[in-house]
């Protein structure tokens, strides 16, 4: 079976830009919850969404935004690029709500830069 | 934001030597999670502890959660080249409302020496 997906892999883009990111979970996974991870460091909770609902929120601007699909694939959007986004985009999957950490699997990550 | 206080930063070491690392907060956790992440992909679970005092192994690795529940430690014995990486400790805090939210330390990278 295939593990989590995300694209693109690598987004380079100038400041001011808007990106989206995608994430495919493993089938039958119905979260997803998205990190940055900047570089040297560990990642940082953005966003968890479980049934196509939000269901947590990290300490990020209003430029980040995410949703969740019928299909349980998610984007995560930022607007108004800053140098200060690039980073690694981490996405992670989980079966269920009340899965164990041991049900959770990262995807690759898509490295941004921005310019 | 908030982040675990993870150390060392990175560690030389020797093929077949033993390794230590932890991880300590400010704020009681219920639960202490060890994760590896090599060059280009996601962090993978090593070890899951979700008790205070518990010592969990998987293979060559051992991990603790601290007594206080404000940290925890990670050993790796005989340590061999796919060890290299970069170790992080995370958890979710006991004052956050989802105990989804994962809070990460900064990393241990541990790198072998020729």
């Amino acid at each position: 079976d295939a593990g989590v997906t995300q694209s693109p892999t690598h987004l380079i883009k100038t400041r001011g830009q808007q990106v989206t990111l995608r994430c495919s979970p493993i089938s039958g996974h119905k979260s997803v919850s998205w990190y940055q991870q900047v570089l040297g460091q560990g990642p940082q909770f953005i966003f968890q969404y479980y049934e196509k609902e939000e269901r947590g929120r990290g300490n990020f601007p209003d430029r980040f935004s995410a949703r969740q699909f019928p299909n349980y694939s998610s984007e995560l959007n930022v607007n108004a690029l800053l140098l200060g986004d690039s980073a690694l985009y981490l996405c992670a999957s989980r079966s269920f709500w009340g899965a164990s950490y041991n049900e959770q699997f990262f995807g690759p990550g898509t490295r941004l830069t921005v310019l | 934001g908030q982040q675990l206080n993870q150390s060392p930063q990175s560690m030389f070491i020797q093929e077949g030597e033993d390794v230590s690392m932890n991880c300590t907060s400010s704020s009681i956790f219920n639960t202490w999670l060890w994760y590896k992440q090599d060059p280009g992909e996601g962090p993978v679970l090593l070890i899951a502890l979700y008790k205070a005092g518990e010592l969990t192994s998987n293979g060559r690795l051992t991990a603790q959660f601290g007594i206080t529940r404000k940290d925890s430690f990670l050993n790796i014995s005989a340590s061999i080249p796919s060890d290299v990486g970069i170790y992080f400790c995370a958890g979710p805090p006991r004052y956050m409302d989802s105990n989804y939210q994962l809070i990460w330390g900064a990393g241990t990278k541990l790198i072998i020496k020729p």
